[in-house]
């Protein structure tokens, strides 16, 4: 399977603990983006990567989150300190080039912060 | 700032026949894109179809099909002759050709259910 893969599929966490997703997007594509979805919500938009630069993030992700994306390949979105408030789907898209606005998504991370 | 909005949160359809699922948007740009996005139940979301702004022809893929009216700033689904795999979370999304990142804002979403 050559799609975006997101890790771990599930994480059940105690409030107050760090946790840590990865992304593998497809090869290739140096744009990454990570978007969390709550119940009843649509995607929202968290960050965005050109290969290993981090370009924007969005005023929704605090302090207390951080992604990273070393050498334009895989990345990380790190939450700490994590609240009742972070329990989300957490998604991660890929996509290539200037021209190509389609972007593929992985099935996401579901976070429950218990 | 752009928003995207879906009013349905829910619809259904019978099998065979033709639904239509509402979009409407804000925006001050001229340029930009429109989509559809599906996400099936625990999978993952993926291109319905897509339509550019700067184009008056409607979009249209297989069975899928929009109704794109710029100056109302609606953009719709149909989708005909509709199947049981059809059922599925349809977000409607925005990107801004102005920004760089192509990133997206994406309505709340309308659950389709295909009834058999």
């Amino acid at each position: 399977d050559t799609g975006v893969s997101q890790n771990p599929r599930h994480k059940i966490t105690k409030r107050g603990q760090n946790v840590t997703f990865r992304c593998d997007p497809i090869s290739e594509h140096n744009r990454l983006y990570w978007y969390r979805q709550t119940l009843g919500q649509g995607p929202e938009f968290l960050t965005y990567f050109q290969n290993e630069a981090q370009l924007e993030k969005s005023r929704l992700l605090s302090d207390r989150f951080s992604a990273e994306r070393p050498k334009g390949s895989f990345s990380t979105l790190e939450i700490q300190r994590t609240e009742q408030g972070d329990s989300a789907m957490y998604l991660c898209a890929s996509g290539q080039g200037a021209l190509n606005t389609e972007a593929f998504f992985g099935q996401g991370t579901r976070l429950t912060v218990v | 700032a752009q928003t995207v909005t879906q009013s349905q949160p829910e619809m259904s359809v019978q099998e065979a026949e033709t639904v239509t699922l509402s979009c409407t948007y804000d925006t001050s740009e001229s340029n930009y894109y429109l989509f559809w996005y599906k996400q099936p139940p625990s999978r993952q979301m993926i291109l319905v179809i897509r339509q550019e702004a700067y184009k008056q022809q409607n979009a249209t893929e297989n069975r899928f099909s929009v109704n794109f009216q710029k100056a109302a700033k609606s953009f719709s689904l149909k989708i005909s002759d509709s199947q049981l795999g059809d059922t599925a979370m349809y977000f409607c999304a925005f990107i801004s050709t102005t920004s760089g990142t192509y990133k997206y804002i994406f309505g709340t979403g309308t659950r389709l259910k295909v009834l058999a």
